[in-house]
């Protein structure tokens, strides 16, 4: 199947810090969408990015779909910015529609 | 920002019980989705709908599950029998139309507890 996988697993980081963030995906995309899961739960949708570069405040993802990753960069990282973040890959359906799959989540935690 | 509404937040039900979990997508989405996410665990696909109809399930989508639009604003899941594994945080999504510019919104979720 899909393979989505996720680096790093866990990172730390001191408020200020910047992060690059991994995904690599093992098949084409028709579209690639990061997420911050918060801790209560909440799936925020960050970008859907299939190509090229978007940016929105400290946030930027860049997705190479030809190498098949994506990177999201955090810049200035605050507190708040603590939490879960997954990419997924957006595959077209059939039947009508897309389906996510997810990677495996990279778990920020962000100390002041 | 338009949203994808979900209720309740948190359903704790017996085993055996069945449950229904209710989402309010974008009023102009076509496209309407419903994810798990067990405990610790990635997000998880179980089934699309489109067009008054389920274009693509999971396995994990059993006869257990079913999921109806009874009124054009609403979309449910139903849990016929729920087993203590249907735990689970249950997320609904939309979207638009496909395509490489149309992303998924998805709802607040519901946490659901079977005990």
């Amino acid at each position: 199947g899909i393979q989505v996988e996720q680096s790093p697993p866990d990172l730390i980081l001191q408020e200020g810090a910047n992060s690059t963030l991994r995904c690599n995906f093992s098949d084409s995309v028709n579209n690639l969408q990061w997420f911050h899961q918060n801790p209560w739960g909440q799936l925020i949708n960050l970008f859907y990015i299939p190509s090229g570069t978007k940016q929105n405040g400290r946030l930027s993802a860049t997705t190479v779909a030809t190498e098949r990753y994506s990177l999201l960069y955090i810049s200035s990282s605050q507190t708040t910015d603590s939490g879960v973040y997954f990419c997924a890959r957006m595959g077209r359906l059939t039947g009508g529609g897309n389906k996510l799959t997810f990677g495996t989540g990279t778990q920020l935690k962000v100390e002041l | 920002e338009p949203e994808v509404t979900q209720t309740p937040s948190h359903q704790v039900t017996q085993m055996g019980q069945e449950v229904i979990l209710r989402c309010v997508p974008i009023s102009n989405h076509l496209y309407f989705y419903w994810y798990r996410q067990i405990l610790g665990q990635k997000v998880e696909f179980l089934v699309s709908f489109y067009n008054n109809e389920i274009s693509e399930k999971s396995e994990i989508f059993d006869d257990q599950f079913s999921v109806e639009r009874p009124d054009g604003s609403n979309f449910t899941l139903k849990i016929r029998s729920t087993k203590l594994e249907d735990s689970a945080m249950y997320f609904c999504a939309s979207s638009e139309r496909t395509g490489r510019n149309y992303g998924y919104t998805f709802g607040s979720g519901t946490r659901l507890t079977v005990v």
